[in-house]
């Protein structure tokens, strides 16, 4: 099956600075990556995802990139602001239904 | 904005009893899902629901695990007997029409086996 590394685990970053995180996948037939941010006690919300027709989307501050061929894609945040402050997932899906999962990076802006 | 509803929010149990957490799924989609948490951990896919019936299930999801719609609007999963190592956070999941559409999360139900 699918398994999906995501480094690193905990990242800190000065409030305005830039933030990326990475993961890598395993099985070459995903074709979904989606991006979750998790607050403390709170849903995973899905704030960017991309499929493996693109390389890279991006929505204001937030962009991900998408390489197949290293089977890796990142999360970009940039002007990092303190409700950034979250928990991040990265997933991936291929024929099946269900997502996989990364163990998550902890992201903690400092003032 | 429509979201995905979880009860209760939380559950306390006696290992070996019976549990079953409801969900509420966005009224217009069809593909339905579990997925756990175990606290700390990453998120743990369960089982996908579609057209009435189990469209995938991962190795966690076994024999004591089953889930239903028992009506239009609620998707249920059932723990048989529950064990320790079933303590986690249970999410619920919706997707739209078509298959391989966003998948929104529900909040959660925090259940602790005792």
């Amino acid at each position: 099956g699918e398994n999906v590394e995501q480094h690193p685990s905990t990242l800190s970053v000065q409030e305005g600075d830039s933030a990326v995180i990475k993961c890598t996948y395993s099985d070459s037939a995903s074709n979904y990556f989606p991006w979750y941010k998790q607050e403390l006690g709170k849903r995973p919300q899905l704030i960017i995802d991309i499929r493996s027709n693109v390389g890279e989307k991006k929505d204001q501050r937030i962009a991900v990139t998408l390489n197949k061929t290293a089977k890796h894609f990142s999360l970009h945040i940039t002007e990092t602001q303190p409700e950034d402050s979250a928990v991040y997932f990265c997933a991936a899906r291929g024929g099946a239904d269900g997502l996989t999962f990364g163990k998550g990076t902890h992201l903690i802006i400092q003032p | 904005e429509p979201e995905v509803t979880q009860t209760p929010s939380h559950q306390v149990t006696q290992m070996g009893q019976e549990v079953i957490l409801r969900c509420v799924p966005i009224s217009n989609h069809l593909y339905f899902y579990w997925y756990r948490q175990i606290l700390g951990q990453k998120v743990e896919f369960l089982v996908s629901f579609y057209n009435n019936e189990i469209s995938e299930k991962s190795e966690i999801f076994d024999d004591q695990f089953s889930v239903e719609r028992p009506d239009g609007s609620n998707f249920t999963l059932k723990i048989r007997s529950t064990k320790l190592e079933d303590s986690a956070m249970y999410f619920c999941a919706s997707s739209g029409r078509a298959r391989g559409e966003t998948q929104y999360f529900g909040p959660g139900t925090r259940l602790l086996v005792l």
